[in-house]
């Protein structure tokens, strides 16, 4: 099974300010997917990337897929409360997705 | 509303007191897939169905069991529950493997 690793693990922040997370693995994915989750409920997917290189914007969100699609990064511009939560990756294994392989999280506080 | 329900939220048990975690789907999705999440080790995939009567094991199947006799259910079954399963469970579904994953909204269990 491949290993994804995230850091920071924990990321607290003054509202307005920008941050980067990060995703990386020794492997390469088929696809990699982004996912926050609230207390007390579900991941829910934020973005997909596919292609080496894509960038992907979502609104102050902005997602990169490496060269080699090994590992992946989320900016986020103007942070606010409302991004508070934990920020999961995930890999999938093989071009059929049949097997995601998730990250730890990043766990990030944005400070009002 | 498009939805993944899991039945209980919370359960407490003790062990080898056989018990079943439900989850249902009301977007008549292929895929299903069943994790376990634990404080620094993120989401484990325990099994997964490609559709009725498909169920293979994910990552950590040891002391599960699954089945998927109507598109809709997939219930997770703890035949002997043991304390290392005490954990935070989560149904996910998607339209087919490596798709948007939706995910319910979490089963918390406690065995002592």
């Amino acid at each position: 099974t491949q290993l994804l690793e995230q850091s920071p693990q924990f990321l607290s922040i003054q509202e307005g300010e920008n941050l980067t997370v990060y995703c990386n693995s020794s492997s390469v994915f088929s696809s990699l997917q982004w996912y926050r989750q609230e207390p007390g409920e579900g991941p829910v997917l934020l973005v997909t990337v596919v292609t080496g290189g894509e960038v992907k914007k979502l609104k102050r969100l902005t997602f990169q897929f490496g060269d080699a699609r090994k590992d992946s990064s989320l900016h986020i511009t103007a942070a606010q409360p409302g991004d508070t939560g934990l920020y999961l990756c995930a890999g999938a294994e093989d071009n059929y997705g049949q097997n995601f392989v998730f990250g730890p999280g990043t766990r990030l506080s944005v400070l009002p | 509303e498009a939805q993944v329900t899991q039945n209980p939220r919370y359960l407490i048990t003790v062990t080898g007191k056989k018990l079943t975690v439900t989850c249902s789907q009301n977007m008549n999705h292929e895929y299903m897939s069943w994790y376990r999440q634990d404080p620094g080790l993120g989401l484990r995939q325990i099994y997964y169905s490609m559709n009725v009567e498909v169920t293979d094991k994910g990552d950590v199947p040891e002391g599960y069991k699954v089945s998927r006799k109507e598109k809709r259910n997939f219930p997770l079954i703890l035949e002997s529950p043991s304390p290392n399963q005490t954990s935070l469970y989560f149904c996910a579904s998607s339209f087919t493997s490596g798709a948007r994953q939706y995910f319910g909204p979490g089963t918390r269990l406690t065995v002592t």
